[in-house]
């Protein structure tokens, strides 16, 4: 999974600041995934994108949270005016085009800590 | 939407020892992975699963898809501490050209020395 990066690894914001984590997905992978973790948890899915394309956004909040993948650079999974409720981890994993039976290989994650 | 219960959600053994973890789900999965996840780290694929019935062993460690492919286990044999950490199992749809991939519950393992 080291082909999968995350950045920052750490990210500390206020509430009320923006929070910009990102993915950069494995060489020749075009599937991203965003997840969620709360300590102790599993992960809870939050969207899926292909470049310049959002497939599945059901699990992302309808307000506040925001993601894109472009054709050039990474993914990027925007959160305006952070309330200290979005603090967790959030993981990134991608996957080749079409996925048929292939696996998601995740990154180290992004730990956002809202104070 | 799909979801996949895990059981047991936490479980503490001695080293040495066996255990089992199940996945179900009352939905079809095209197939099923199996993540182990430590602190502060990304989840690491042990293992993915397709056929139906389809048994796969990595060391000590003995998966088995149903054979409706609704449900899964996990066995580890001889339990070590380095087994310790967060297992998740992961199902995928594939519908349209696209893979949708849900996650368990999560079985956090503690091997005790």
């Amino acid at each position: 999974n080291a082909g999968v990066m995350q950045n920052p690894r750490h990210l500390v914001r206020r509430r009320g600041q923006e929070a910009r984590l990102r993915c950069s997905p494995m060489k020749g992978h075009s599937h991203v995934y965003w997840y969620r973790q709360l300590p102790e948890e599993g992960l809870k899915f939050m969207v899926y994108l292909q470049k310049e394309n959002i497939i599945d956004e059901s699990g992302m909040p309808k307000e506040r949270f925001s993601a894109e993948f472009p054709k050039e650079g990474p993914s990027i999974l925007r959160i305006q005016q952070v309330v200290r409720g979005d603090s967790a981890a959030y993981f990134c994993a991608s996957s080749p085009l079409k996925g048929t039976n292939t696996e998601a290989f995740f990154g180290q994650g992004t730990r956002l800590t809202v104070v | 939407t799909q979801l996949l219960e895990q059981s047991p959600q936490f479980l503490s053994i001695q080293e040495g020892e066996n255990l089992t973890v199940y996945c179900n789900s009352s939905s079809v999965f095209s197939s099923l992975q199996w993540y182990r996840q430590e602190p502060g780290e990304g989840p690491v694929l042990l293992v993915t699963v397709v056929t139906g019935g389809e048994v796969k062993k990595l060391k000590r460690l003995t998966f088995q898809f149903g054979d409706a492919r609704k449900d899964s286990s996990l066995h580890i044999t001889a339990a070590q501490p380095g087994d310790t950490g967060l297992y998740l199992c992961a199902g995928a749809v594939h519908s349209g050209g696209y893979q949708k991939v849900t996650f368990g519950t999560g079985t956090k393992l503690q091997v005790i020395p």
